[in-house]
């Protein structure tokens, strides 16, 4: 079955910490891959995403993630969290580049930030 | 350009009823699609309109029902409300059905 688990429900990390959000994914084709972020009261934003080739992708904000075939994985990182950062994240998988109506989503990852 | 615009913000309805909710697209955006939001399912597409037509699905029941207006401004129903339709219900407009969506702050509906 296809499906996207985020292990952290919430991670708590200190303000210049580095950040790393984990993303798995079941899925039985190519795999297209998105990160999205939702402050409180905000809608979602798109932060990142993957298509193909260099598995390393850059995104807004700071943000980078990893494509890891072999661990069927896309991990979320920043290597200093600032305060805004602070917010729902939710890791995506989907079937096409840019058709976002088939996408699977995860439950989501909570994430605090200490001052 | 303003984003995407959804009212109201937050819904108390009971059972039984019914609820519109409106959402209004970034200027020029033909697509607008909606999601609704719950902590134990994550996001569900609803469905998706494209120039006053119903273009993409998902799995809901009829209650759940929408439409576009010529403006591409777009409102969805929810009749014969049910405790579990308690929900943030999300809107999000694109040029294109394959272009990248940006979202509204989405509508608090609460179920009494």
């Amino acid at each position: 079955a296809q499906s996207v688990t985020q292990p952290d429900i919430h991670i708590t990390v200190s303000e210049g910490a580095s950040l790393e959000l984990r993303c798995n994914y079941s899925y039985g084709a190519t795999p297209y891959l998105f990160w999205y972020v939702q402050s409180p009261g905000q809608g979602l934003q798109l932060l990142l995403k993957y298509f193909s080739g260099d598995t390393l992708v850059q995104g807004i904000k700071g943000f980078e993630a990893e494509f890891k075939r072999s661990q069927s994985s896309f991990n979320l990182r920043k290597p200093s969290v600032h305060w805004s950062d602070a917010a729902e994240y939710f890791c995506a998988v989907g079937a096409s580049a840019g058709n976002n109506r088939k996408l699977i989503w995860g439950l989501g990852t909570s994430l605090a930030v200490n001052p | 350009k303003a984003g995407v615009t959804q009212t109201p913000r937050y819904l108390i309805k009971t059972r039984g009823q019914q609820v519109t909710l409106s959402c209004s697209p970034i200027s020029g955006h033909r697509s607008v699609s909606w999601y609704q939001q719950t902590p134990g399912q994550g996001l569900q597409f609803l469905f998706e309109y494209f120039s006053e037509t119903q273009r993409n699905k998902g799995n809901f029941p009829g209650r759940f029902s929408g439409r576009q207006f010529s403006n591409s401004r777009s409102e969805m129903n929810v009749s014969t409300l049910e405790l579990g339709d308690s929900a943030l219900y999300l809107c999000a407009s694109s040029f294109e059905t394959e272009d990248t969506q940006y979202f509204g702050p989405g509508t608090r509906l609460t179920v009494l």
